[in-house]
């Protein structure tokens, strides 16, 4: 039973180009949310989608961000004109989304290095 | 407002012995999870506490929660070598499916 899968697991970048990370949910889970981790802290909620809606996205930038789940595929988060402060940690997490369900599971995240 | 604010910020301890980490948050909670993550690598669920519940145990983890201080705590007991790893406290709030986390615990057992 495969975990939360992300790709690429390590991504460089140079200032001005797009970056897209992607997340594959567990198997039956239909919750997804994007994190941030900066070196040395804890982890910033960004995006919580479940299949084709955004249901919470309070933690994304308001500019360049955006993130999508679409009803086949992955789920995507795209940073656009990436600058070199978007370097960080981004971890996707799933949950099967059931009553009384609240443990998220965690990829092992998409490091971004923006040169 | 900041939740989860992990205490103390590091931790080293011998082998064999006890290591207790400290979660404290500000706002009414639902559920509150401990993870951890290795260097470089992913978190890995380890317990989560319910709101109405006061104490939890997994394998050599005990949890417990207070909330009228608004605060967890993590026990592990009979470190190992492979314990060595951040640790984060999480909660999740009344009609809020996010996860809010504290900045970690860096604990070190030292062999």
């Amino acid at each position: 039973n495969a975990g939360v899968m992300q790709n690429p697991r390590h991504l460089v970048r140079r200032r001005g180009q797009e970056a897209r990370l992607r997340c594959s949910p567990m198997k039956g889970h239909s919750h997804v949310y994007w994190y941030r981790q900066l070196p040395e802290e804890g982890l910033k909620f960004m995006v919580y989608l479940q299949k084709e809606n955004i249901i919470d996205e309070s933690g994304m930038p308001k500019e360049r961000f955006s993130a999508e789940f679409p009803k086949e595929g992955p789920s995507i988060l795209r940073i656009q004109q990436v600058v070199r402060g978007d370097s960080a940690a981004y971890f996707c997490a799933s949950s099967p989304g059931l009553a009384g369900v609240y443990e998220q599971f965690f990829g092992p995240g998409t490091r971004l290095t923006v040169l | 407002s900041q939740q989860g604010e992990e205490d103390p910020q590091a931790l080293s301890i011998q082998e064999g012995e006890n290591a207790t980490m400290n979660c404290s948050y500000k706002t009414s909670i639902n559920n509150l999870q401990w993870y951890r993550q290795n260097s470089g690598r992913g978190l890995v669920h380890l317990i989560l506490i319910r709101s109405n519940e006061r104490e939890k145990h997994s394998g050599r983890l005990r949890v417990t929660l207070d909330t009228s201080k608004k605060s967890s705590s993590l026990l592990i007991t009979a470190s190992r070598a492979a314990d060595t790893a951040s640790y984060f406290c999480a909660t999740d709030g009344p009609g809020a499916q996010k996860l809010v986390f504290g900045q970690g615990t860096r604990l070190t057992i030292n062999p």
